[in-house]
């Protein structure tokens, strides 16, 4: 069964550095997302991408942010300059053009220390 | 008025109860309604997805969606010790999902 795979499934970086958060979404999908769990928290939106473009952003994900396709099978959450709030699990979710389930990955906890 | 609203919990009941877990939204943009799984340091699991009004039924599961009401509910029948998680309602509008709390539903054995 096709799934969403993330890579790492734990980071550990000290504040101030760059990190790269990686997805392969379903391979037929078209639409991409990222979004993030602090501990005990609910699940928060960060951005929404679609024919190689943000479509959607929420307040959380500022300048330090930023979302890339590459090469046409990964899609990437970077973090410019970590800081310690940013401590979380980041989730990857992706959907298909015509169905509306968005199946996520297992997610990547990220420790900014 | 948040967007969405879902009761944290903790739900605890016995092995074999019925189960029903409820969310309540302000927004009439919303189109789809989902419930998703999340057992502890895992990613959300898609469990139902809706998108008109009344109920739809998955084995043991029955998602149930009163648009007027702003209201969808989540009834878990025979309800195992392996259900323990926590139960995420998202729902959807054009683009993007908006999630409830979580509910952290405990089955007894």
């Amino acid at each position: 069964e096709p799934e969403v795979t993330q890579t790492p499934s734990h980071q550990v970086t000290q504040m101030g550095q760059e990190v790269i958060l990686r997805c392969v979404p379903i391979s037929n999908h078209l639409y991409f997302y990222w979004y993030r769990q602090i501990l005990g928290q609910k699940v928060e939106f960060l951005v929404s991408f679609y024919n190689n473009e943000i479509s959607e952003k929420s307040e959380i994900f500022d300048d330090q942010f930023s979302v890339e396709r590459p090469d046409g099978s990964n899609f990437t959450l970077k973090i410019r300059s970590t800081k310690l709030e940013d401590s979380a699990m980041y989730f990857c979710a992706s959907r298909g053009l015509t169905n509306t389930e968005a199946f996520f990955g297992q997610g990547t906890r990220l420790t900014v220390v | 008025q948040k967007e969405v609203e879902q009761d944290p919990g903790p739900l605890s009941v016995p092995e074999g109860a019925i189960v029903s877990l409820n969310c309540t939204y302000s927004n009439s943009a919303f189109q789809y309604f989902m419930w998703y799984r999340q057992y502890s340091r895992k990613g959300p699991e898609l469990l139902m997805y809706t998108y008109s009004s009344g109920n739809k039924e998955d084995g043991r599961f029955t998602a149930q969606v009163d648009k007027s009401s702003k209201y969808i509910s989540l009834f878990i029948r025979d309800s195992q010790p392996s259900d323990s998680a926590t139960y995420l309602c998202a729902m959807s509008r054009a683009d993007g999902l908006t999630f409830g709390k979580g509910t952290h539903l405990i089955i007894q054995p």
